[in-house]
């Protein structure tokens, strides 16, 4: 069972407002990873981090920002929230060396209205 | 463009049967993943195999890799109701710690 936790699991929110996708893991991961995902549809990774003090925007344009203070918890944040950003966001974190597993969380389903 | 293609889209077979995906992509790679997820879910990691390998065994999967064509095949034997899901490939870029994922078979074992 992977220790990587995604709060809030869903949220329905108007547009405009300013949220926080929070993002845990207690495994010690040196790599985390931000994807989005329509239903049905492949993720496409916005953010990825190697450590502390270290994001990078990943392969798909996104408005959101991250940040990553602690090993263990890796936000997002979107200023001004738009329909277009309804999508899954899923969380994810590797071990460094060899083996990069990817574990991920439960996602967070949000709706902006 | 994607990295990871995968066939078919989308399976439907009887329980007890095999189910194969496929996957093609298109860089040099040091590993590629296989995943499953379930209906609204995080993905679960499955099976990896490096690049060195041809195949791999974990239970009920069977992981094929082929470098010269960039191809990589999942198959599931015997197949239960509970692997319905949607399976994805994962490939690494050399000398990059990111994962590109495949585009995804939902396959579906129907009792």
């Amino acid at each position: 069972e992977a220790d990587i936790y995604q709060t809030p699991r869903y949220l329905v929110i108007g547009t405009g407002k300013k949220i926080t996708l929070e993002c845990s893991q207690t495994m010690g991961h040196d790599k985390m990873y931000w994807y989005q995902q329509d239903p049905g549809m492949e993720l496409h990774l916005i953010h990825y981090s190697y450590g502390v003090n270290s994001t990078e925007k990943g392969d798909l344009s996104s408005e959101s920002t991250v940040s990553r203070i602690r090993t263990e918890h890796f936000p997002l944040t979107l200023e001004s929230a738009r329909p277009s950003h309804t999508s899954q966001y899923l969380c994810a974190s590797s071990a460094s060396g060899s083996r990069d597993t990817q574990y991920f969380g439960p996602g967070t389903r949000l709706t902006v209205l | 463009s994607q990295q990871g293609e995968e066939d078919p889209q989308a399976l439907s077979i009887q329980e007890g049967e095999n189910a194969t995906m496929n996957c093609s992509y298109k860089t040099s790679i040091n590993n590629l993943q296989w995943y499953r997820q379930n209906s609204g879910r995080g993905l679960v990691h499955l099976i990896l195999i490096r690049s060195n390998e041809r195949e791999k065994h974990s239970g009920r999967l069977r992981v094929t890799l082929d470098t010269s064509k960039k191809s990589s095949s999942l198959l599931i034997t015997a197949s239960r109701a509970a692997d319905t899901a949607s399976y994805f490939c994962a490939t690494d870029a050399s000398g990059t710690y990111k994962y590109i994922f495949g585009t995804g078979t939902r396959l579906k074992v129907l009792a």
